[in-house]
């Protein structure tokens, strides 16, 4: 099992859509987590820390399942700016070290 | 607001070249970190450091090596390079002292095309 899997996607909803994505993990010891997003040919941008208690930040609502090592990210009402790819970081262990999926490619059509 | 800045966008070097890139950031952070990103494979960590004259490796150091000297910068090398390391680099720093402190603050990344 890779240390952090996401689904590639692309995903492809029309604008006001609900979007969840979902990225397991493998180390159970593991403390940190975050959703970055990424546009195309930038830089990683933090998009939000993801807490044991959940967290929202407007439209956007990350979740932890310690139980079943997944973190969550839920888009509401998506916006063509929404469009881009969403990184799931985890740290190893209880470490600082980060680990990066792979992404989700997220598409919002008109 | 954190700033990291890398020292060039694009870079074109020939095979055997030694090429250092550059990365500063300017909110003392502890720790900073080189990455390269390519298409299918995500980021991927090279080596990082998390003080002054210290590194470790990361997942796919060969063929690079580092040079932290001062807090702020955080050098890259590729000794000889190869075609193969042809890709997209990222710097990032982050702050330290605590798992609440992991938050990565990149640079806008150096492309690297190795003829």
């Amino acid at each position: 099992r890779k240390e952090v899997e996401q689904d590639p996607g692309p995903f492809n909803v029309p604008e006001g859509a609900t979007v969840a994505f979902n990225c397991t993990y493998s180390n159970s010891a593991s403390q940190s987590f975050f959703w970055y997003r990424q546009d195309c040919r930038k830089e990683p941008k933090l998009l939000m820390s993801v807490y044991s208690s959940g967290n929202e930040d407007g439209r956007f609502t990350a979740q932890l399942n310690r139980a079943s090592q997944y973190i969550s990210l839920l888009i509401r009402d998506s916006k063509l700016s929404d469009s881009a790819t969403y990184l799931c970081v985890v740290n190893r262990g209880g470490s600082y070290i980060p680990t990066f999926g792979r992404g989700t490619s997220l598409i919002v059509h008109p | 607001d954190v700033k990291v800045t890398q020292s060039s966008r694009y870079l074109v070097k020939r095979t055997g070249e030694k090429v250092f890139l550059e990365c500063v950031q300017d909110m003392d952070h502890e720790n900073m970190f080189w990455y390269r990103q390519d298409p299918g494979l995500g980021l991927r960590l090279i080596y990082f450091s998390y003080d002054v004259k210290m590194k470790e490796k990361g997942d796919i150091p060969e063929g690079y090596s580092v040079s932290r000297e001062k807090k702020e910068r955080f050098s890259l090398i590729l000794e000889s390079a190869s075609t193969n390391q042809t890709s997209m680099y990222l710097c990032a720093s982050s702050p330290g002292g605590g798992i609440r402190n992991n938050e990565q603050f990149f640079g806008p990344g150096t492309r690297l095309t190795v003829l």
